[in-house]
C-alpha cells in the first residue's frame, strides 16, 4: 500500500531555517499536505500543494515538490520557539483518503 | 473559516461505560467526516470514514459494533465508544472535508481515559 516516510526528529536554533523532508510512494498522489500538531491538540493545516506544482510559498513557509523523486519538503524561515511541534506530511490521490507520515518532531533551541 | 469543533476535549470514564464524542463543522458543510485514533508519539490511524446520511466505512480491524459512528447532518458526526475498556484509552481526532474541497480540517481531539 501507499507509504509516507519522514525523519522523526529535527532540532534547529531559533532564527535559523528548518527543512522537514517527506517521501511518499504513491505515484498517483494528487494532493500533498503539511499539518502541524502541538501537544495535546488536533492537527492544523499549514499548507498544501497540488502535484502539478513544484513550489508554493506562504509567508515563512515554502513547500517544494519533486514529483519524480516523490519528495516533499517544508521549509520554515526564521524558525521561532512557537514553531516547536510535530509536523505531519500527508498525501492523497482523491482528496478524501489521506495517508499520513509518522510526523517529525521539531525542537527549536534558544 | 473552516473550524471543526470536537467535544469533549477530555473524558475519564469507568470501564464498561459508553462515551460519545461529537465533531462539528462550525462554518462549513461537510459531506465527509473522518475519525482517527492516535497513540502516544505515533501518527494518526484512520478508523472510519463517515458520510452524511449513510453508514460509515470502517477500516480493517476496527470493530464497528465497538465504535459507533453517526453522521446525521452535514455539520455533525458522532463517535460512540461502547463498553469502553482501558485499552480504548487513546486520543481520538475527527476531521471534516468541505464540499468539493480536497482538504481535511481537524478538530482539537478528545483524550479518552478509561479506568
Amino acid at each position: 500500500g501507499e507509504d509516507v516516510e519522514q525523519s522523526l526528529f529535527l532540532s534547529v536554533r531559533e532564527g535559523d531555517s528548518s527543512v522537514i523532508n517527506c517521501t511518499y510512494t504513491d505515484s498517483s498522489s494528487t494532493y500533498l499536505y503539511w499539518y502541524k500538531q502541538e501537544p495535546g491538540a488536533g492537527l492544523q493545516l499549514l499548507t498544501y500543494i497540488f502535484s502539478n506544482m513544484d513550489m508554493k510559498q506562504d509567508q515563512r513557509l515554502t513547500v517544494l515538490l519533486n514529483k519524480k523523486d516523490k519528495h516533499l519538503s517544508l521549509r520554515i524561515a526564521d524558525t521561532q520557539t512557537g514553531d516547536s511541534a510535530i509536523y505531519f506530511c500527508a498525501e492523497s490521490n482523491n482528496g478524501q483518503n489521506f495517508v499520513f507520515g509518522p510526523g517529525t518532531r521539531l525542537s527549536v533551541l534558544p | 473559516g473552516a473550524v471543526v469543533s470536537q467535544h469533549p476535549s477530555w473524558v475519564i470514564c469507568k470501564s464498561g461505560t459508553s462515551v460519545k464524542i461529537e465533531c462539528r463543522s462550525l462554518d462549513f458543510q461537510a459531506t465527509t467526516m473522518f475519525w482517527y485514533r492516535q497513540f502516544p508519539k505515533q501518527s494518526l490511524m484512520l478508523m472510519a470514514t463517515s458520510n452524511e446520511g449513510s453508514k460509515a466505512t470502517y477500516e480493517q480491524g476496527v470493530e464497528k459494533d465497538k465504535f459507533l459512528i453517526n453522521h446525521a447532518s452535514l455539520t455533525l458526526s458522532t463517535l460512540t465508544v461502547t463498553s469502553a475498556h482501558p485499552e480504548d484509552s487513546s486520543f481520538y481526532i475527527c476531521s471534516a472535508s468541505p464540499l468539493a474541497k480536497n482538504i481535511q480540517y481537524f478538530g482539537a481531539g478528545t483524550r479518552l481515559s478509561v479506568l
